[in-house]
């Protein structure tokens, strides 16, 4: 099981749209509707925001979306606001009953 | 209020063996996967392996399978992560979860709840 692929950074100004990518294989990402994200600001733990693919946890703002394509899910932030600055991690079932994350990418309100 | 809270920081020299716990409230314990997931200083979430309390099922990332043991102990709504011989590379911060949609397949469903951490340190 190799890490899913995430960019290291991302960046948008308040009020607009950014998109994370996460980009497995068909052993994973591609084979599977079992994608979730993960909020994380620092020192804290991780706070879920996306599951199944594209389903938002009672709570989570529907300025965040979820998408799949071939083996690459997003996830989507609209209408960026400052306190959505933090880590991002996305997580996918890979057969054999585990899940692998990706590497999380740092998004920068600027 | 369902939460899982774990035991605190712990310094252990290399060679030593090491026990971490996290316990649940709130909610029915045995009924929903608890899994545990490293993150190394600086580094990302690495998903360590999962358990179901009312029947000790447990899965292993091939990384971790080997490496260490996770267990449980429903009685008390606690499950555990332990090593037998800790070394350097173990020092990280230790996260376990609870996997939704109790009863699902292992590793499908997402973690909607977290514990807050143990930060595990190994140094002689």
């Amino acid at each position: 099981q190799s890490a899913l692929t995430q960019p290291r950074s991302v960046s948008g100004s308040p009020g607009q749209s950014v998109t994370i990518s996460c980009t497995g294989t068909s052993s994973d990402v591609g084979g599977y509707n079992y994608v979730s994200w993960y909020q994380q600001h620092p020192g804290k733990a991780p706070k879920l925001m996306i599951y199944d693919v594209s389903k938002r946890p009672s709570g989570v703002p529907d300025r965040f979306s979820g998408s799949k394509s071939g083996n690459t899910a997003s996830l989507t932030i609209s209408g960026l606001q400052a306190e959505d600055e933090s880590d991002y991690y996305c997580c996918s079932y890979a057969g054999n009953y585990t899940c692998v994350f990706g590497g999380g990418t740092k998004l920068t309100v600027l | 209020e369902v939460q899982l809270v774990q035991s605190g920081a712990v310094v252990k020299k290399p060679g030593e063996s090491l026990k971490i716990s996290c316990k649940g409230s709130g909610y029915s314990f045995a009924t929903y996967w608890i899994g545990w997931v490293r993150q190394m200083p600086g580094k990302g979430l690495e998903w360590m392996g999962i358990i179901y309390p009312d029947d000790s099922d447990t899965r292993y990332s091939p990384s971790f399978q080997g490496q260490v043991t996770i267990s449980v102990d429903k009685s008390i709504s606690t499950a555990y992560l332990q090593w037998s011989s800790v070394k350097a590379s173990d020092t990280a911060m230790y996260y376990c979860a609870r996997q939704k949609g109790g009863g699902a397949v292992a590793g499908i469903d997402a973690f909607d709840v977290w514990g807050q951490g143990t930060m595990v340190t190994v140094s002689s």
